[in-house]
């Protein structure tokens, strides 16, 4: 079953702009990450926030949780064409074995 | 970095073969997962293992087995492989302590 969902679907801006995309889940969790996939490649791994933690940064990458909405934020300041890609947000749900559970992705386009 | 080798980058086959999907780690990782992708539905789940000779189900089982008879290797098996089944396979493991996922570049496989 799915347990994260991402909002938008999909999500075109002009580079330099910034970028904010959605992720809400179901159950509660240990920790929520977030991966980029480059079109027909494999996921690569951005930030991962915890649990008992509301704000993360990380380069041009900012992550925010909500755990009483079961939700979090992905921003991506001053967009570049290389930004664009798939992300996904995934959440781990603490039983120890370290088994992620995706959500169904952004696709983002950045206009040069 | 870790290295997480997928043996096919497209594999075509046909209804009722018998197909392996072969996944190798560089870094002696116990734990190792195959997820499926599909448009919509993200990443599910299928198998995973936390060693050698041991295995659990993920979320979509069914069709599949795997076997993993090295720590470096886990392989994913389609007994008698289905049209529905088309799809991008993908292998990953898993850092100690640091929680997150490494992911091969993905198999995409066309059953015809």
């Amino acid at each position: 079953s799915q347990q994260g969902e991402e909002d938008p679907q999909a999500l075109s801006i002009q580079e330099g702009e910034n970028a904010t995309m959605n992720c809400s889940y179901k159950t509660s969790i240990n920790n929520l990450q977030w991966y980029r996939q480059n079109s027909g490649r494999g996921l690569v791994h951005l930030i991962l926030i915890r649990s008992n933690e509301r704000e993360k940064h990380s380069g041009r990458l900012r992550v925010t949780l909500d755990t009483s909405k079961k939700s979090s934020s992905l921003l991506i300041t001053a967009s570049r064409a290389a930004d664009t890609a798939s992300y996904f947000c995934a959440t781990d749900r603490g039983f120890g074995n370290e088994k992620l559970t995706f959500g169904t992705g952004t696709r983002l386009t950045i206009i040069p | 970095d870790v290295k997480v080798t997928q043996s096919s980058r497209y594999l075509v086959k046909r209804t009722g073969e018998k197909v392996f999907l072969e996944c190798v780690q560089d870094m002696d990782h116990e734990n190792m997962f195959w997820y499926r992708q599909d448009p919509g539905l993200g990443l599910r789940l299928i198998y995973f293992s936390y060693d050698v000779k041991m295995k659990e189900k993920g979320d979509i089982p069914e069709g599949y087995s795997v076997s993993r008879e090295k720590k470096e290797r886990f392989s994913l098996i389609l007994e008698s492989a289905s049209t529905n089944q088309t799809s991008m396979y993908l292998c990953a493991t898993i850092l100690p302590g640091v929680e997150k996922l490494f992911f091969g570049s993905g198999t995409q496989l066309s059953v015809l």
